[in-house]
């Protein structure tokens, strides 16, 4: 078992609605990182997270510390959001050194 | 100005050469990190190092060797390539444990 689970591995949406991508981890972190990679390649960091909530636009980041679980949401869904969804933790002991491990990622496709 | 960048983008050779990827950030980070995505997309960690210490992941063969000439560069050299060496690359700063991540956008390596 991995320990940053994400779900779904895939998901595929009508432009226009809500959508939602969930992390769980299994190790203590002291930051838990949002990260889109579109079909380029790229990587742009979106959230870091250690608490409550965080929002950018259409994009919302949320965790729950205790639960050790975060949900990205995304409002409005449109076609340039598809790209991959990465979780990713870091701190003490979900990594040292401040090193990230990461969920094996959400690819999302939304259609027009 | 990009704030982290990684030099070459696409890198073709064959089984058993040595060749070298470059990363550089601009950003002032005290900690910089070499990440490796398999074919599956998956992320993992394979060195992180600061001006003072540098952690490998113990999965990492001794053939990749990170070198820093300073503390704005950290160059992935990596001896007698094989196969499986075949993935993308991403360099990556951050201030450290606790921060937020910058990525360079990736060096495909392809080794035939």
């Amino acid at each position: 078992k991995n320990e940053v689970e994400q779900s779904p591995q895939n998901l595929t949406a009508q432009e226009g609605e809500f959508i939602t991508i969930n992390c769980s981890y299994s190790v203590g972190i002291s930051a838990l990182h949002w990260l889109q990679q579109h079909p380029g390649g790229g990587i742009v960091s979106l959230f870091m997270l250690s608490s409550g909530k965080k929002k950018h636009g259409r994009l919302i980041a949320t965790i729950n510390i205790q639960e050790k679980h975060s949900s990205l949401h995304i409002t409005a869904s449109h076609p340039r959001d598809s790209a991959v969804y990465i979780c990713a933790v870091g701190g003490p002991y979900g990594g040292s050194q401040g090193n990230l491990i990461f969920g094996k990622g959400t690819k999302l496709s939304v259609k027009p | 100005d990009t704030a982290v960048s990684q030099t070459p983008k696409y890198l073709v050779t064959q089984m058993g050469n040595d060749k070298s990827i470059k990363c550089e950030q601009n950003l002032g980070h005290d900690t910089m990190y070499w990440y490796k995505q398999d074919s599956k997309k998956f992320l993992k960690i394979m060195f992180s190092y600061n001006n003072k210490e540098l952690i490998i992941n113990e999965t990492v063969p001794n053939r990749f060797s990170p070198k820093s000439p300073d503390k704005a560069h950290l160059n992935l050299h990596i001896n007698s390539l094989e196969l499986g060496d075949s993935a993308v690359y991403f360099c990556a700063s951050s201030q450290g444990e606790g921060y937020g991540y910058t990525f360079g956008s990736g060096t495909r390596l392809t080794v035939v």
